[in-house]
C-alpha cells in the first residue's frame, strides 16, 4: 500500500500554463507539506498544513497556493508557470509536528518548456 | 539559515566509515538527517532534539551538539546500500521551519 502518493509522476509543460499536482496519504498523519527540489538537489520547504490548517508559509511566489480539502490530502496548484519553476516537487506528511518523521512521497518531475 | 554540511562528497570502500557533519549558525532545536538516492525521494533516517541526544541504529547513528549548533551523521561498516546524497534538515529555536543542507554525495564501492 502507498502511504504517500503524487500525481502526476512527470509533467511536461509550457511557460504560462497553470498546473496542479495532487498529494494523498493514507497514513492518517495530520501534518503535510510541499518541497521543491531544483537541478542543484537542493531541497526546500514551500508549505505545511496541520489539519487543512497552513503553518508554515515560506517564502514562496504567489503564484503557488496549496490547498487541503481534508487532512489527507494537500495539492499545489501553480499559475503562470515559468522556466525556472522546473524542479521535482515531493510531498510529505508526518504525524505531528516538524519533530515527527516525515515520509515522503515519490516526486513529481516538473519541466517547463 | 541553510546549514553547512561537509564533505560534500566522499568516496568509500565497503566496510570504512565515514562522518557526515552538519552546522547551523543558528540556535538548533532539532536536527534531522535524511538519505536519498538517485531519482528517488528522500527516506528519514533519524531525528535528534535538543538536549544533546545520541542515536542510532544498526550501524548509522547521530549526535546533536546543541553548544556548537552542530551534529554529525556516523556510518561505520558501510555497505554498498548506503550510497546515496544525505541531507541535515535543521529546526531553529523558536522557528517554525525546517532548513536543509546541500547534502553529502556518499558512495561505496566494492
Amino acid at each position: 500500500d502507498t502511504a504517500v502518493s503524487q500525481t502526476p509522476k512527470y509533467l511536461v509543460t509550457q511557460m504560462g500554463n497553470d498546473k496542479s499536482i495532487k498529494c494523498e496519504q493514507n497514513l492518517g498523519h495530520d501534518t503535510m507539506y510541499w518541497y521543491k527540489q531544483d537541478s542543484k538537489k537542493f531541497l526546500k520547504i514551500m508549505f505545511s498544513y496541520n489539519n487543512k490548517e497552513l503553518i508554515i508559509n515560506e517564502t514562496v511566489p504567489n503564484r503557488f497556493s496549496p490547498k487541503s480539502p481534508d487532512k489527507a490530502h494537500l495539492n499545489l496548484h501553480i499559475n503562470s508557470l515559468e522556466l525556472g519553476d522546473s524542479a521535482v516537487y515531493f510531498c510529505a506528511s508526518s504525524q505531528g509536528t516538524l519533530q515527527e518523521t516525515q515520509y515522503f512521497g515519490p516526486g513529481t518531475r516538473l519541466l517547463v518548456l | 539559515q541553510q546549514p553547512v554540511q561537509s564533505p560534500q562528497a566522499v568516496i568509500l570502500r565497503e566496510g570504512e566509515d565515514a562522518v557526515i557533519n552538519c552546522s547551523s549558525s543558528k540556535a538548533l532545536y532539532s536536527v534531522h538527517w535524511y538519505r536519498q538516492k538517485h531519482g528517488e525521494a528522500p527516506i528519514f533516517l533519524m531525528i535528534l532534539l535538543k538536549g544533546g541526544e545520541q542515536k542510532g541504529h544498526d550501524k548509522i547513528s547521530a549526535s546533536f551538539n546543541e553548544k556548537k549548533q552542530q551534529s554529525s551523521l556516523y556510518l561505520t561498516a558501510s555497505q554498498l546500500s548506503y550510497s546515496g546524497t544525505y541531507f541535515c534538515g535543521t529546526e531553529g529555536t523558536g522557528a517554525n521551519n525546517l532548513f536543509f543542507g546541500t547534502g553529502t554525495r556518499l558512495t561505496v564501492i566494492p
